[in-house]
């Protein structure tokens, strides 16, 4: 079982570029959330999608974007990476909209220079 | 304030220590707390799952909950190095919707 499968899993990028993180799950979950990790902070939600159609606005969702593309997919995109953006991304899936029981991918590890 | 503060460490003990991980919470809404378990450079994982108050034992972990004291605990029985992780509280309520609210973490090493 893959579970949770994130692309990629390592990126350099410079101030203004752009780019995609992909997420996709096989378990059938409903809802798919992306979280930034960072030192001191815990992890902090950015967008999710309680199911496929939908998506919201997490705690941090300044400079990026979302797209549920289907049940399995859900994109992450940075339109004009800053490096206050500079993190590990994760990106999570649960059965349910009741979002307690989370299974997470491995993380993208991001730096924006 | 953050809504759930945790002392990030890291707590240093000997294999088969007795420990003890601890959150603390501002919010009385929390109805649901959960302990998630990352490895180094790993996504988290799912370790223990409460409703409310009280404790639930699973194998050598125990969670426990007072909500009168907005305060929750992990207990680890006879730790071995490979429970050497970060532990991540998290918690939600109703009022929080899809809306986890994690800890910053406990950076955990047990020495064998």
């Amino acid at each position: 079982n893959a579970g949770v499968t994130q692309t990629p899993k390592f990126q350099v990028l410079k101030t203004g570029q752009s780019m995609t993180l992909q997420c996709a799950q096989d378990m059938n979950h409903n809802s798919m959330y992306w979280y930034r990790q960072d030192p001191g902070m815990g992890l902090r939600l950015i967008y999710y999608s309680a199911s496929e159609g939908t998506t919201d606005k997490g705690e941090v969702p300044n400079g990026y974007n979302v797209s549920r593309l289907n049940k399995r997919e859900f994109s992450l995109r940075l339109e004009s990476a800053a490096p206050s953006q500079t993190s590990v991304y994760f990106c999570a899936s649960s059965v349910g909209a009741r979002a307690n029981v989370l299974t997470f991918g491995a993380g993208s590890r991001l730096t924006v220079l | 304030q953050k809504e759930v503060e945790q002392d990030p460490g890291p707590l240093s003990v000997p294999e088969g220590a007795i420990v003890s991980l601890n959150c603390t919470y501002s919010n009385s809404a929390f109805q649901y707390f959960m302990w998630y378990r990352q490895y180094s450079r790993k996504g988290p994982e799912l370790l223990m799952y409460t409703y409310s108050s009280g404790n639930k034992e699973d194998g050598r972990f125990t969670a426990q909950v007072d909500k009168s004291s907005k305060y929750i605990s992990l207990f680890i029985r006879d730790s071995q190095p490979s429970d050497s992780a970060t532990y991540l509280c998290a918690m939600s309520g109703m009022e929080y919707g899809n809306k986890l609210v994690f800890g910053a973490g406990t950076i955990l090493r047990v020495k064998s």
